[in-house]
């Protein structure tokens, strides 16, 4: 089945480092891939997502490419914020069938000023 | 725009009672409808996915008969959880998606079940 391998945090960095959140994944098919956020006390949000081979999605400061050679589809910033501060989960969702998504395990991220 | 919406926020029930928790789509008719289940520090796990008016598709491992979905119009999803145990304790998370042809999925913000 399809599965979704995530680094383990937390990651802690300082405001304005560079962030990379690795992010590999397993499919049958040829799956959409997402980064959520959830904020603290809050829901998941969709940050930014690809739908086909070198797409690379963006949001906020936030990129992403899918990379269907190394399956992978890793997160990065060039300069966070301690507002970035939150759970970073990397999913897929296939293209057909039910379409419901397949989460990594989640990254803690933490921003000290 | 893509507002997702839960009721209640928060629950505590003691062992034994059911509970009804609400998912609802504001502003847009949601073909399709998937509850998660969120552990502590964990990812989220899919418990069933729903569409309007059929029954619902559960996962592997989940029990239909304790975890009832019911999908009874394009902006209204409810799980009731029968008969809780402390066990059942969780984050509760609904999410919707409104095109059959795009999958991108629109979460509630969650609904935090504590059975005593």
């Amino acid at each position: 089945g399809d599965s979704v391998t995530q680094m383990e945090g937390p990651v802690t960095l300082s405001e304005e480092a560079f962030l990379t959140i690795n992010c590999t994944y397993t499919a049958t098919g040829y799956p959409s891939l997402f980064w959520y956020v959830q904020y603290p006390g809050e829901g998941l949000q969709l940050l930014l997502k690809a739908t086909k081979a070198d797409d690379k999605g963006s949001n906020k400061g936030f990129e992403a490419t899918y990379r269907k050679e190394t399956t992978s589809f890793h997160l990065e910033k060039g300069s966070v914020q301690v507002s970035d501060s939150a759970v970073y989960f990397c999913a897929l969702s296939e293209r057909t069938g039910r379409r419901a998504l397949t989460f990594g395990s989640g990254t803690r991220l933490q921003v000290q000023p | 725009g893509a507002v997702v919406s839960q009721h209640p926020s928060w629950v505590i029930c003691k062992s034994g009672t059911s509970v009804k928790i609400e998912c609802r789509s504001l502003d847009f008719q949601a073909t399709t409808m998937f509850w998660y289940r969120q552990f502590p520090k964990q990812s989220l796990m899919l418990m069933a996915t729903s569409n309007e008016g059929s029954k619902a598709t559960y996962e592997q491992g989940v029990e239909k008969d304790k975890f009832l979905i019911n999908h009874a119009s394009l902006t209204l999803s409810t799980l009731t959880v029968t008969s809780a145990h402390p066990e059942d304790s969780s984050f509760y998370i609904c999410s919707a998606s409104e095109s059959l042809s795009y999958n991108e999925q629109f979460f509630g913000p969650g609904t935090r079940l504590t059975v005593l």
